[in-house]
């Protein structure tokens, strides 16, 4: 089955600086990539996400980052504001069996500091 | 955007009762719903794929006679935790799709204690 890895499990930037999430995954099947954003307590809430036959993708202080070919994905965050604090999943979606599969990854708590 | 509602929020049952979760998606049919297991301070992980009409397909390591769950329509999936026990306390949340490989919308969440 597909396995998602993500890092940095923790990260903290200064308010105004960029950061950096990356994931892998396993399966060369995969070809939908959302990432996510959840707050304490919230259900999460997408922010982007980019299919396999784009390289890039960004909204406006977000973008996105895919290479098929080293099966790994990468969401920067730029200029950072307190309100990014939130923990950030990755995740790989693609069909296996017949049936959609979704697989996330461990999370990343990013936390800015004003 | 498309809303989809999970109904309780938080509920408490005594251990070897059964709670019943809903999930509604209000605005659009889903042919297929996901349910999650959410640990404290951990990941989403997949239960079930959900879908319309047929029977659940269960992750590994889930059981299915435990954790019941009914696609009946477009629009409703339900998880029963059958026999609840302590160590089923814990976050679920439930998604659906409009269609394949597209966005994933996020139910609120229940909160299940099991005492």
């Amino acid at each position: 089955g597909e396995n998602v890895e993500q890092h940095p499990s923790t990260l903290s930037v200064q308010e105004g600086d960029s950061a950096v999430i990356k994931c892998t995954y396993s399966d060369s099947a995969s070809n939908y990539f959302p990432w996510y954003k959840q707050e304490l307590g919230k259900r999460p809430q997408l922010i982007i996400d980019i299919r396999s036959n784009v390289g890039e993708k960004k909204d406006q202080r977000i973008a996105v980052t895919l290479n098929k070919t080293a099966k790994h994905f990468s969401l920067h965050i730029t200029e950072t504001q307190p309100e990014d604090s939130a923990v950030y999943f990755c995740a790989a979606m693609g069909s296996s069996g017949g049936y959609q599969k979704v697989t996330f990854g461990t999370g990343t708590k990013l936390q800015v500091i004003p | 955007g498309a809303v989809v509602s999970q109904h309780p929020s938080r509920v408490i049952c005594k251990s070897g009762t059964s709670v019943k979760i809903e999930c509604r998606s209000l605005d659009f049919q889903a042919t297929t719903m996901f349910w999650y297991r959410q640990f404290p301070k951990k990941s989403l992980m997949l239960m079930a794929t959900s879908n319309e009409g047929s029977k659940a397909t269960y992750e590994q390591g889930v059981e299915k006679d435990k954790f019941l769950i009914n696609h009946a329509s477009l629009t409703l999936s339900t998880l029963t935790v059958t026999s609840a026990h302590p160590e089923d306390s814990s976050f679920y949340i439930c998604s659906a799709n409009r269609q394949a490989d597209t966005e994933a919308f996020f139910g609120q969440g229940t909160r299940l204690t099991v005492v």
